[in-house]
């Protein structure tokens, strides 16, 4: 098993450009999430998701878009990339909706606005 | 919000001395988890802890959740080279989401 892919693993986008970050788990867990992590600040969750068809938003959703089309894929959009969106991006899934589950991470973006 | 913090943000030691990791919360916590991203990668879990008072070990490594379910820490035994990264504890107020600390990045000095 792959795990949790997360593509590309680094972008750099000019303010005002759009992008997709591509997530997938082959782990059939019903959970996925987005987290940012930005120095001296941890990981803030951006948008979750507990099951195909359901999406809700974190603690930093603004400037954000996810869909959850399948229970697999759970990609995160930047409609209009401004320079305090760099950041390192996670995905994470796992196995349950409850919050006894532990996170499987992806590998991360790191993304750049200039 | 409700926070999780987290103390001390950066530690340096010796390598074979302690670390301790410490995380707080206001309001009861449900459960605590803890995770460790070495530099450059992504966070990995390492434990969950559930009930009051608990403690658990991973060898070097001793967890605790604290009695009133409020805080929580992460001891390292005779640190290695190989413990370096950062520590992140994560905790849930009922049956919300998961809240991170802001994480304790460990060094290690030969």
């Amino acid at each position: 098993n792959a795990g949790v892919t997360q593509t590309p693993k680094f972008q750099v986008l000019k303010t005002g450009q759009s992008m997709t970050l591509q997530c997938a788990q082959d782990m059939n867990h019903e959970y996925m999430s987005w987290y940012r992590q930005d120095p001296g600040m941890g990981l803030r969750l951006i948008h979750y998701s507990v099951g195909a068809g359901i999406t809700d938003q974190g603690e930093v959703p603004n400037g954000y878009n996810v869909s959850r089309s399948t229970t697999e894929d759970f990609p995160l959009r930047l409609l209009s990339a401004a320079p305090s969106q760099t950041s390192v991006y996670f995905c994470a899934s796992s196995y349950s909706r409850g919050n006894n589950s532990p996170l499987h991470f992806g590998n991360g973006t790191r993304l750049t606005v200039t | 919000g409700q926070q999780v913090m987290q103390i001390p943000q950066y530690q340096h030691v010796q390598e074979g001395e302690d670390f301790t990791t410490y995380c707080n919360s206001s309001t009861t916590l449900s459960n605590i988890q803890w995770y460790k991203q070495r530099p450059g990668g992504h966070p990995v879990f390492l434990i969950q802890l559930v009930k009051s008072g608990e403690v658990k070990k991973q060898k070097r490594l001793t967890f605790q959740f604290g009695e009133a379910k409020k805080n929580s820490s992460l001891h390292i035994t005779a640190t290695q080279t190989t413990d370096v990264g950062t520590y992140f504890c994560a905790g849930t107020f009922g049956n919300e989401k998961l809240t991170f600390g802001t994480g304790t990045r460990l060094t290690i000095i030969p």
